[in-house]
């Protein structure tokens, strides 16, 4: 069965340094992948996708910036951490055209 | 561009009393629908979906949704909660002829169910 992890679970970073957030799904080739932000009373918002290996959407345009550089790994990365940057992070997949996405554990960031 | 509400954020309920959370949704075209629920500690895990088909889906835990297509409308019910119900649900829309991949997601209902 497939299995997506995400790490770490917290991180409390200080403004102005770098994250990185790692996704990494198992059982499963040439997934979809996706980066959301859970705020509070805000839903999901959709921060970036990838449909490949190194293919990128952005779907807003933010201090993050995302990469893939294998097939089932995503990465979500900073340089500089602003404190609007704190929430929580979730990861998910969906399957080569099928619409339904799952969902990692989630990375809850707070940047002080 | 598509965007879902859900109008009620909070609702606190007793153990076998019945639920109904509503969602309507903004998009012309044909649609995908989801319910997500997301228990306390746990990931946010698919309730149920509905593609085509019957308008009446049920999903998993007792729970079912009606598509009513001239409401905009996929609102979740349950006819009797459980105090395990607790949790928060996420509806989601996505428009299937957007080309665009990923859902949309309403705020959420955060569900409480009291013993």
């Amino acid at each position: 069965s497939q299995t997506i992890h995400q790490w770490p679970a917290t991180l409390v970073q200080p403004v102005g340094s770098p994250l990185s957030l790692e996704c990494t799904v198992e059982g499963t080739s040439n997934p979809n992948l996706y980066w959301y932000r859970q705020a509070a009373g805000r839903g999901l918002q959709l921060l970036f996708y990838s449909v490949g290996i190194g293919q990128i959407s952005s779907e807003v345009p933010q201090n993050l910036s995302a990469s893939r550089p294998q097939d089932r790994q995503f990465i979500l990365s900073s340089k500089k951490l602003l404190l609007s940057d704190s929430g929580f992070y979730l990861c998910a997949w969906s399957a080569r055209n099928q619409e339904t996405q799952y969902f990692g554990p989630g990375t809850r960031l707070l940047v002080l | 561009a598509q965007s879902v509400s859900q109008h009620n954020h909070h609702v606190i309920l007793s153990e076998a009393a019945s639920l109904e959370l509503g969602c309507n949704y903004s998009y012309g075209g044909t649609v995908n629908l989801f319910w997500y629920v997301q228990y306390p500690g746990q990931h946010l895990q698919l309730l149920l979906k509905y593609f085509s088909g019957d308008p009446l889906v049920k999903g998993i835990k007792g729970f079912e949704a009606e598509f009513i297509k001239s409401k905009f409308s996929f609102n979740l019910r349950k006819p009797s909660v459980q105090w395990s119900d607790t949790a928060e649900y996420f509806c989601a829309v996505k428009g299937v002829d957007t080309g665009r991949r990923a859902l949309t997601f309403g705020s959420g209902t955060r569900l409480q169910v009291q013993p």
